[in-house]
């Protein structure tokens, strides 16, 4: 069984430009999840989604960051436009129900350094 | 809220020594405990869960972890430390039963080396 998929791997850009992230998921995990991981840290939520329909993004910056997740199946996730601060590793996650066994599959991550 | 204190951002051990990786969660609610393994430049990969089960929790790659409640721990061992067991080690909190798949909480983290 495949992993949860995402591109690109790694992204170097120069501030104030856009860039996008993708993730697909484990197939027939309805909830999808972005975190924000900064060097030395532990992840942090961004969004969460339900199929396809935020059901948390209390932690997104929203002046800045978007994400959709259509059809409920791949999501991506935007900077736009893009800050020093934002260098970071974006990881995407999925988990298979929706009555909380908890445990989250995660893919590699995309590395981002904004110059 | 929930939240996991992971005593200890590096931990040095020898190669065949005991390791311990110290973990102290807040929880509102009878909380799902977790700890995954993070490798140099790939995602979290969980070792082991706790799910209201059997409080002694055995992982992969020979690693356990116990939940106390009286202590509010659930610290990570793993009797003789491998030169493969470098790697970040994170601990993890959510509510758990019937409040679905809400976020996960990590800690900061435990950076694990391995002295040969």
């Amino acid at each position: 069984e495949a992993g949860v998929v995402q591109s690109p791997r790694y992204k170097i850009i120069e501030k104030k430009q856009p860039v996008a992230f993708w993730c697909n998921p484990i197939s027939g995990h309805n909830t999808l999840y972005w975190y924000l991981q900064n060097l030395g840290q532990g992840p942090e939520l961004l969004i969460r989604y339900e199929n396809e329909e935020a059901v948390d993004d209390s932690q997104l910056p929203k002046d800045r960051f978007s994400a959709e997740r259509l059809k409920g199946v791949d999501s991506t996730l935007k900077i736009q436009p893009a800050e020093l601060g934002d260098s970071a590793v974006y990881l995407c996650a999925s988990s298979p129900d929706t009555m909380g066994t908890g445990e989250l599959f995660f893919g590699e991550g995309s590395r981002l350094t904004v110059l | 809220a929930q939240s996991v204190t992971q005593l200890g951002s590096h931990v040095s051990v020898s190669e065949g020594a005991l390791v311990l990786l110290r973990c102290n969660y807040s929880s509102s609610v009878p909380p799902y405990l977790f700890w995954y393994v993070q490798y140099p430049n790939q995602g979290l990969q969980l070792l082991l869960k706790y799910t209201s089960a059997a409080t002694l929790v055995k992982g992969i790659n020979g690693f356990e972890a116990e939940f106390k409640k009286s202590e509010t721990s659930f610290h990570l061992t793993k009797p003789s430390a491998h030169m493969s067991d470098a790697a970040e080690y994170f601990c993890a909190v959510t509510r758990g039963s019937n409040f679905g798949n809400e976020k996960l909480t990590f800690g900061t983290g435990t950076r694990l080396t391995i002295i040969p």
